[in-house]
């Protein structure tokens, strides 16, 4: 692994179904962060992370829950799918939270399609 | 009106061009991301500023705090470079856990 890694990269869902996006990172950064992209509204943050065993809420969190288990991994839960979530899910992560984030690091993108 | 502001929105250009693409943000910030999306991929990280200048190849980024305003510009461009580019400000406020990003220029250099 280098860098984050996400999966699944792609995935299509029936509503109402349960998912976990994973996003794993190896560079020992503390903070990590959930975005969906969507056409026309840009990067929007859902969940963030600033430290192992801390989550806060972004912009967008209604549906879905976070975890932060460890430093490496921050999963993205979508307990009952619909399809509003449809979506590009980008993971993200940097070395400090706040005022001193340092460069910002991108996962692949996940694409989740909710039928 | 949005805190940040990119433009152009979209920039058509000729392989070979220098290129010009401006952020202007409303707000005190810490520093300013200059970030890449190739069409249907993923999002690097070009730069980070909170002063000055960066350069890494042909990019070179600037930034003005006082005139809140921040350029990229792409020497000798090629059609490699097409992608969107996207600024982004971590502004200056107690507890700021947000990023806050423009919308991005869509650039295309045709060869």
């Amino acid at each position: 692994i280098a860098g984050i890694t996400q999966a699944p990269t792609s995935q299509i869902l029936a509503a109402g179904r349960r998912m976990t996006l994973r996003c794993t990172q190896d560079m020992r950064h503390n903070a990590m962060y959930w975005y969906r992209q969507d056409l026309g509204l840009g990067l929007r943050l859902i969940h963030y992370s600033n430290t192992a065993g801390t989550t806060g809420k972004g912009e967008v969190p209604d549906g879905y829950s976070v975890s932060r288990a460890n430093t490496d991994d921050f999963p993205l839960t979508l307990a009952s799918a619909v399809p509003s979530q449809t979506s590009v899910y980008f993971c993200a992560s940097s070395v400090l939270a706040g005022f001193s984030t340092g460069e910002l690091f991108f996962g692949e993108g996940s694409r989740l399609t909710v039928l | 009106k949005n805190e940040v502001e990119q433009s152009p929105q979209n920039l058509t250009a000729q392989e070979g061009e220098f290129i010009t693409i401006n952020c202007s943000y409303s707000v005190g910030i810490s520093a300013l991301h200059w970030l890449q999306q190739h069409p249907g991929g993923g999002i690097v990280s070009l730069f980070m500023l909170s002063s000055g200048k960066k350069k890494h190849g042909r990019l070179i980024a600037t930034i003005n705090i006082q005139e809140k305003h921040s350029s990229l510009h792409i020497t000798a461009s090629h059609p490699r470079d097409s992608a969107v580019y996207i600024c982004a400000v971590w502004p200056i406020i107690q507890g700021a856990q947000k990023l806050v990003f423009g919308q991005g220029t869509r650039l295309t250099i045709n060869p």
